[in-house]
């Protein structure tokens, strides 16, 4: 089973701030299957990116997502107060796993 | 437009099982497979499986093989999910989410809360 890791566990920032989220794999992931999702307390996750670095529809482009074999990263270029939220990398290979988030909190 | 309607929250004593229930519409059903995802109270996202709509295969998560079944209902667009022998850790939202594009879930389902107390 791939296992993913992300880091930092939490970031504090503020409105306005560049946010760098890490999320490494245990192999190399084929086709850059990975994508990352954005969840907030009681509700369901939310697609951000897939194939690595696609936008899904309707995310604003200050999101971003780059990296390929088993490094990834999550960019969001300028934090508006409704990204404050946990963020989950996802990977599918033979199976498919999730890594541990990261929480993105107000500084 | 697309959306996962899922059955509401159970409250099971352990070893029992559980059926939740995901009510598909906005899209054409046997095109995306359907995946199973859950998160116990305070923690992250745990894949539990995928079914085919098309033709009803599946793939289990090891740590949840031989206690799940995930099935199909083409004719009302349903997916179903069933667990068995719950334990206290089966505790969690269940997510229905769907097949979008390399292997992401584009649509997830409100969830479902499953309780297993004594």
């Amino acid at each position: 089973e791939i296992v993913l890791t992300q880091s930092p566990g939490t970031l504090s920032l503020s409105p306005g701030e560049r946010a760098t989220l890490s999320c490494r794999a245990s192999q190399s992931l084929s086709s850059s299957f990975l994508a990352w999702y954005q969840q907030k307390p009681g509700q369901a996750p939310r697609l951000l990116i897939y194939g690595a670095s696609n936008r899904a529809t309707g995310i604003p482009d200050r999101f971003s997502g780059s990296g390929s074999g088993t490094d990834f990263t999550l960019t969001i270029s300028r934090l508006e107060p409704e990204d404050f939220a946990v963020y989950y990398c996802q990977q599918y290979g033979s199976s498919s796993t999730f890594g541990p988030g990261t929480k993105v909190d107000i500084k | 437009q697309v959306q996962l309607v899922q059955s509401g929250a159970e409250v099971k004593k352990p070893g029992a099982s559980v059926k939740v229930s995901c009510k598909a519409s906005g899209y054409t059903f046997n095109s995306y497979g359907i995946n199973w995802v859950r998160q116990a109270p305070g923690q992250g996202l745990e894949w539990m499986g995928w079914i085919s709509t098309y033709n009803g295969n599946t793939k289990y998560a090891q740590k949840v093989q031989g206690r799940v079944t995930m099935t199909t209902d083409t004719s009302t667009t349903t997916a179903y999910m069933e667990l068995r022998s719950l334990r206290s850790d089966d505790t969690a939202i269940y997510y229905c989410a769907r097949d979008f594009s390399s292997g992401s879930y584009g649509y997830w389902g409100q969830g479902s809360l499953v309780t297993v107390s004594s």
